[in-house]
């Protein structure tokens, strides 16, 4: 069973650009999260979308949005950058709302210059 | 709110030496608890979890950890670490009724020396 994909592996976007970033869930899998990983805050939880609907939210501003389709596959996306949000962004999977047990993406490194 | 201490940000071991890695953590209730791995540039891949029942669980590459609910404590042992185990170990808990599904600690990096 193929694992989470994310992409791109990396991207670099200047000041003031958007960034839409790609989720593909294990197959069966309902839930998607999103974790925003940065050396001096760590994981830090962005949102959780399931059934096409966001049920949670991390305390991040609007800029930060996301969606997920039909088929689960989820994109989170990124209005006018700023050099803070340089991180690793990492997509987990689980099987249902309830299932706390997540499986991870290998992430994109966004770098924002 | 629950939340997690590494208080280890980093651990330096000898090959071969015996390695544990230190989680305490704070929630109300029962806690569903989780030891991930992630190597450098790479996601996190679960090594371990407590949900009830037994409370010392085996993990994978030799890991295991122990629930101990008096000193709220879940801490990672492993007898013989090996180089390939030099990463970031980070503890989580996790939670039914909270905002998110997993709260994680801050981490502890494993080093390896020959």
């Amino acid at each position: 069973k193929a694992g989470v994909t994310q992409t791109p592996r990396y991207l670099i976007k200047t000041r003031g650009q958007q960034v839409t970033l790609s989720c593909s869930p294990i197959s069966g899998h309902r839930s998607v999260s999103w974790y925003q990983q940065t050396p001096g805050q760590g994981l830090q939880f962005l949102f959780e979308y399931f059934s096409e609907t966001q049920r949670n939210k991390g305390n991040f501003p609007g800029r930060f949005s996301g969606r997920q389709f039909s088929n689960s596959r989820s994109e989170m996306n990124v209005s006018t950058l700023e050099l803070g949000d340089s991180a690793l962004y990492l997509c987990a999977s689980s099987r249902d709302r309830e299932d706390e047990k997540l499986f991870f993406g290998s992430g994109t490194q966004l770098s924002v210059l | 709110a629950q939340s997690v201490t590494q208080p280890d940000i980093h651990i330096t071991v000898s090959e071969g030496a015996s390695l544990e890695l230190r989680c305490n953590y704070s929630y109300g209730a029962t806690p569903y608890l989780f030891w991930y791995v992630q190597s450098p540039g790479q996601g996190l891949q679960l090594l371990l979890k407590y949900f009830s029942g037994d409370t010392l669980v085996q993990g994978i590459k030799g890991f295991e950890a122990e629930f101990k609910r008096s000193q709220s404590s879940f801490n990672l042992r492993k007898p013989s670490v090996h180089w390939s185990d030099a990463a970031e170990y980070f503890c989580a808990v996790g939670s039914n009724f909270g905002n998110e599904k997993l709260t994680f600690g801050t981490g502890t990096r494993l080093t390896i020396i020959p």
